[in-house]
């Protein structure tokens, strides 16, 4: 099943914050966050795992929620380059970084 | 370091044909995997694999095949397409550090599959 993710689209100016939202249904072990540009690859952030762990850029700023089962990725004083569809990959079932179920994305577009 | 590559980058075939999809990588990963991504849904698993021999199912396999017969290679077969299988595929790998698996994936820049 599916993580949802909120909003679905979000549009800022340079220097304005959003934060993205993926929640589950279902117990996680660990989320994954992913950038991806038009027309290009997936890219990583940032993984959060249960306990507190996380591992990605010092940049990015995400948190955790393991009771509530959502995690939420903080982006500040936002910049041109951080346009692009930010996908939360969800694993429920403790095997890490390879059975990830993504959520459908949230595209985020910055202008000047 | 070339990273992950997959070949080709663009492909159109008919309903009922074959083919073979290749992903490569020179990073010495031990997992490798096949997502699927369709407008408006998202990544979606469609195989992997934990190792050279070794394969397993994703999410949406069926209708899919997959091989490793070397741990750097990764293929995906469509023995008989059809159009629900168009789509944009993407190779990734990742490491395995001390027994866990909790590690980035790395992309290569996907296929562009259209069956007709």
């Amino acid at each position: 099943q599916q993580p949802v993710q909120s909003p679905q689209a979000v549009i800022l100016r340079e220097g304005e914050d959003a934060v993205i939202n993926c929640s589950s249904s279902k117990a996680l072990y660990s989320v994954h966050w992913y950038r991806q540009k038009h027309g290009e690859a997936p890219v990583f952030l940032m993984i959060l795992l249960k306990g507190g762990e996380q591992k990605g850029h010092e940049k990015i700023s995400a948190s955790f929620n393991e009771k509530k089962q959502q995690s939420s990725l903080y982006l500040t004083a936002s910049q041109l380059s951080y346009s692009g569809t930010y996908f939360c990959g969800t694993d429920r079932s403790g095997a890490g970084s390879y059975q990830l179920t993504f959520g459908k994305g949230t595209k985020l577009s910055v202008i000047p | 370091n070339a990273g992950v590559t997959q070949t080709p980058k663009f492909r159109v075939l008919k309903t009922g044909q074959s083919m073979t999809l290749l992903c490569a990588q020179d990073m010495n990963h031990e997992y490798m995997y096949w997502y699927r991504q369709d407008p408006g849904m998202g990544l979606r698993l469609i195989h992997y694999s934990v190792g050279e021999g070794t394969t397993a199912k994703g999410e949406v396999p069926d209708g899919y095949n997959v091989s490793r017969l070397k741990k750097q290679n990764f293929l995906l077969g469509l023995e008989s397409a059809a159009p629900s299988q168009t789509s944009v595929y993407f190779c990734a790998s990742s490491y395995r550090t001390s027994g866990t698996s909790y590690n980035e994936q790395f992309f290569g820049p996907g296929t562009r599959l259209t069956v007709l």
